[in-house]
């Protein structure tokens, strides 16, 4: 009865390897967003997707594209991945696109590029 | 200047000891406050909303001063198992669910 799933939740590969995460929520959720959570432990808003729609873009390198297949999923796909996109990526939900409500997490995904 | 900005800490505080946290926000138009939860390697987790007049939950205490665009966290009685990271969250006004998160405050609470 997960709410917020991510998968894998540990991810190794070489650099200029292509890479996706997969993000599903059974919250009933019209809103999801993807974070990524650096070294330094910022976390930072990447994509916002309400009902299949992007509705925030923050400035992500275009190797970057999220894709919604429908609204309980999110997934993020990352072209010739670099050194630098070592992370944790973060998915999370929030029943409207409104920054009052809470947001729901999911267990991330720990990216390594070697 | 930081939109979000926290003392990263640690605080280190025995059993039973009361301790704040403060954060000040930079952006005055917005109008939606957070304290969320991180655990080690864990993902982060709603502690509790912070609303105008101040509210609290239990041992937990949250105060908003617009004015100086500063919010504070009072723990209570701590226990082990509020060690954690504690996130100010503010959202970014008019950017739809767009929440910008302070680096943290770790506490570390010792028996």
């Amino acid at each position: 009865d997960t709410a917020v799933s991510q998968t894998p939740k540990y991810l190794v590969t070489q650099m200029g390897n292509d890479k996706s995460i997969k993000c599903e929520q059974n919250l009933g959720h019209d809103t999801m967003y993807w974070y990524k959570q650096d070294s330094k432990k910022f976390l930072k808003i990447m994509f916002s997707y309400n009902n299949k729609e992007l509705i925030i873009n923050e400035t992500v390198p275009n190797r970057f594209s999220p894709k919604s297949p429908d609204k309980a999923h999110l997934n993020l796909h990352i072209n010739s991945l670099e050194l630098g996109d070592s992370a944790v990526y973060f998915c999370a939900s929030s029943p409207r696109t409104s920054g009052t409500y809470e947001q729901y997490f999911g267990p991330g995904t720990r990216l390594t590029v070697t | 200047r930081k939109e979000v900005e926290q003392d990263p800490g640690p605080f280190n505080v025995p059993e039973g000891a009361t301790v704040a946290f403060n954060c000040t926000y930079s952006n005055s138009a917005s109008q939606s406050f957070f304290w969320y939860r991180q655990d080690c390697r864990k993902e982060p987790k709603l502690l509790m909303s912070v609303y105008s007049s101040g509210n609290e939950d239990g041992r937990f205490t949250a105060q908003l001063n617009r004015a100086s665009q500063y919010i504070s966290l009072l723990i209570r009685d701590s226990k082990l198992s509020d060690s954690a990271t504690y996130l100010c969250v503010v959202n970014r006004r008019g950017s739809q669910g767009n929440l910008i998160f302070g680096k943290g405050t770790k506490l570390s609470v010792k028996p």
